[in-house]
């Protein structure tokens, strides 16, 4: 059983759509995360839900929706796609949302915008 | 910002070879330091998480140490194989804030 998936696994898109990423754990944890990884290969935190509450949010535009209908699910909603968009955005959970506890991350999804 | 430094970007030993890398954060306020590996083409996996000051933790030939109070922690790999090849991450954070991770080493390990 995969612990942490994500769908689709590619998405290729033209500027201007509006596209969704799900995410969803099947370990228990109570908190979940969406980075991003630049062009650089840097993985940066773009959001942290715990308990379905959004706790951190890393000054991401307004474009970047996320969503959790549970614990299990964090789903990430982009409208009005960019250029700039494109990149590999990973969705990952853990115990705690504190860092007492490893990060276990999807497979990411790779978004092209063109 | 927190800001995490890993030194060296990348590097290449040869099988058999031990090997280490750094990873420098501020000591103030930290509370979390994580290692992750990260294989191309997968995502990254969790070796360590360390919170306390002199910690040492090992899995197999990798080991890593913690000195919270000149904000450091490096990371040993004893007798390199190739499928040790990877990005090792480092992350770490300050209470109550999101961990943020470094930029990574490259390690290429050749038979």
């Amino acid at each position: 059983d995969t612990a942490v998936s994500q769908t689709p696994k590619y998405l290729v898109t033209q500027m201007g759509n509006d596209k969704s990423i799900k995410c969803e754990q099947n370990l228990g944890h109570d908190t979940m995360y969406w980075y991003k990884q630049d062009s650089k290969k840097f993985l940066k935190i773009m959001f942290s839900y715990n308990n379905k509450e959004l706790i951190i949010n890393e000054t991401v535009p307004n474009r970047f929706s996320p969503k959790s209908p549970d614990k299990a699910h964090l789903n990430l909603h982009i409208n009005s796609l960019e250029l700039g968009d494109s990149a590999v955005y990973f969705c990952a959970s853990s115990q705690d949302w504190q860092g007492l506890y490893e990060q276990y991350f999807g497979p990411g999804t790779r978004l092209t915008v063109t | 910002i927190l800001n995490v430094e890993q030194s060296p970007q990348s590097l290449h030993v040869q099988e058999g070879d031990s090997t280490n890398f750094t990873c420098s954060f501020p000591s103030s306020n930290f509370y979390a330091l994580h290692w992750y590996r990260w294989e191309t083409a997968k995502s990254p996996e969790a070796l360590f998480v360390m919170t306390l000051n002199g910690d040492e933790k090992k899995k197999g030939r990798i080991s890593a140490t913690l000195n919270t109070k000149e904000g450091y922690s490096y990371l040993y790999i004893k007798g390199s194989q190739p499928e040790d090849s990877a990005t090792y991450l480092c992350a770490c954070n300050q209470a109550g804030t999101a961990l943020i991770f470094g930029k990574g080493t490259t390690l290429s390990v050749s038979s």
